[in-house]
């Protein structure tokens, strides 16, 4: 246990709908991140929250909608995906994020396999 | 080839022995981080080293970094076979972000 939570841990979706992936950090932590694993590429960091402000955005298409509404909860909301999304997509947090680096260790989630029929 | 290449792409060895996998980049960074993925544990971060660091220790791990040659070593002394997993480096390279993960290496710890 992290102290990283994510739900749901398995999504199906169809292309036309929309849902989100919730994330829940319990560490007192400042920063967020949403990454994206797919079966044959490598891991992929999507959006990075420093005390709930956006701060980097590594061009993640449209279809994707990141939400930080306080310091602990992250969110990813989804919408019109192309099967391609299907992947599992991770979340991460740590105590700071500075200066477009990582500066000490993250702590990542289960993750959320999603399925994009 | 991307940058936060792992080498070798696998490797087995026996429980007890050593295992040292490589990661190589292409660009100037601000740190370099291992990870361990498995089944089991999902995704970890191990170590995080800084460009101006040399070498770093986290219990049987070492990390070493030569920016000279744009390359890191990851050791993992005295395997365990709950060391079986995937092992990754991502380089954070200066100039803001880009933070570029490599393909990963797969690591099997017979017992």
């Amino acid at each position: 246990e992290t102290g990283v939570t994510q739900t749901p841990r398995h999504l199906v979706m169809g292309m036309t709908n929309k849902k989100s992936l919730k994330c829940e950090q319990h560490l007192g932590h400042n920063a967020m991140y949403w990454y994206k694993q797919s079966a044959k590429k490598p891991l992929e960091l999507m959006f990075v929250y420093s005390l709930e402000e956006r701060v980097e955005n590594n061009s993640v298409p449209s279809r994707f909608s990141p939400e930080c509404p306080n310091s602990s909860h992250l969110f990813l909301h989804l919408h019109t995906l192309q099967p391609e999304d299907s992947a599992l997509y991770l979340c991460a947090s740590s105590q700071e994020w500075a200066s477009g680096s990582f500066t000490d260790t993250q702590y990542f989630g289960p993750g959320t396999r999603l399925t994009v029929l | 080839s991307q940058q936060g290449e792992e080498d070798p792409q696998a490797l087995s060895i026996q429980e007890g022995e050593n295992a040292t996998m490589n990661c190589s980049y292409k660009t100037s960074i601000n740190n370099l981080q291992w990870y361990r993925q498995n089944s089991g544990r999902g995704l970890v971060h191990l170590i995080l080293i800084r460009s101006n660091e040399r070498e770093k220790h986290s219990g049987r791990l070492r990390v070493t970094l030569d920016t000279s040659k744009k390359s890191s070593s990851l050791l993992i002394t005295a395997s365990r076979a709950a060391d079986t997993a995937s092992y990754f480096c991502a380089t954070d390279a200066t100039g803001g972000f880009k933070t570029i993960f490599g393909a990963g290496t797969r690591l099997f710890v017979k017992a």
